[in-house]
């Protein structure tokens, strides 16, 4: 198996600009899930799909935020808009699915909104 | 209250000693846990998981889970300078849906 992928590894943006965040699952894994995570904190869920519906998103959420997985395999995630609060590490993971719930993560994508 | 809860140390070992990480939760209905090891830097990477009461042990370490009492516990044994990280307990639904983390222990351990 080769792991969940994420590109770009690392973003750096103007305010105001948008931005795009892509992830590749485990093959095979039709769950997947996006978490973002801020310095000294744990990773605070965003949204996750089974195959291609998106099954739960955080009210934390703002409507700047929108994902999609349109083939129910790789994940898109779009930051609209950004501000400098957005400055975080985006986090991806994938699970079997089913009565399989580890879920595993790529590398992220370090976004800085400048 | 935070739905996970986490000291956040540090917790520092000495090599080759034991270290031991509590985690509580505030819902009951949660079903699985996990224990994930985060190195400065770097994402997330999942050590263990357990679903059932008790101890589940996966070579130097072991996770316990006590869902009467809410609490989730790693013990590292013979610790190593490698496993010098930070440690984060995540809880989630049966379903298999998000999970919440804790804020994460750092463990460091010395020489």
């Amino acid at each position: 198996d080769t792991g969940v992928s994420q590109n770009p590894r690392h973003k750096i943006t103007k305010r105001g600009q948008n931005v795009t965040f892509r992830c590749d699952p485990i093959s095979e894994h039709n769950r997947l899930y996006w978490y973002r995570q801020t310095l000294g904190q744990g990773p605070e869920f965003l949204t996750y799909f089974q195959n291609e519906a998106q099954l739960e998103k955080s009210r934390l959420l703002s409507d700047r935020f929108s994902a999609e997985r349109p083939k129910g395999s790789f994940s898109t995630l779009e930051i609209q808009r950004t501000e400098q609060g957005d400055s975080a590490m985006y986090l991806c993971a994938s699970s079997l699915g089913g009565i399989s719930y580890e879920q595993y993560f790529g590398p992220g994508t370090r976004l800085t909104v400048t | 209250q935070k739905e996970v809860e986490q000291n956040s140390g540090p917790l520092s070992v000495p090599e080759g000693a034991i270290a031991s990480l509590n985690c509580t939760y505030s819902d009951r209905g949660s079903q699985s846990f996990f224990w994930y090891r985060q190195y400065s830097g770097k994402s997330p990477e999942l050590i263990m998981f357990i679903y059932s009461n008790g101890d589940k042990e996966d070579g130097r370490f072991t996770a316990q889970l006590n869902k009467a009492s809410q609490y989730v516990s790693l013990l590292i044994r013979d610790s190593q300078p490698s496993d010098s990280a930070t440690y984060l307990c995540a809880v989630g639904p049966a379903a298999g849906n998000k999970l919440t983390f804790g804020g994460g222990t750092r463990v460091l351990v010395k020489p």
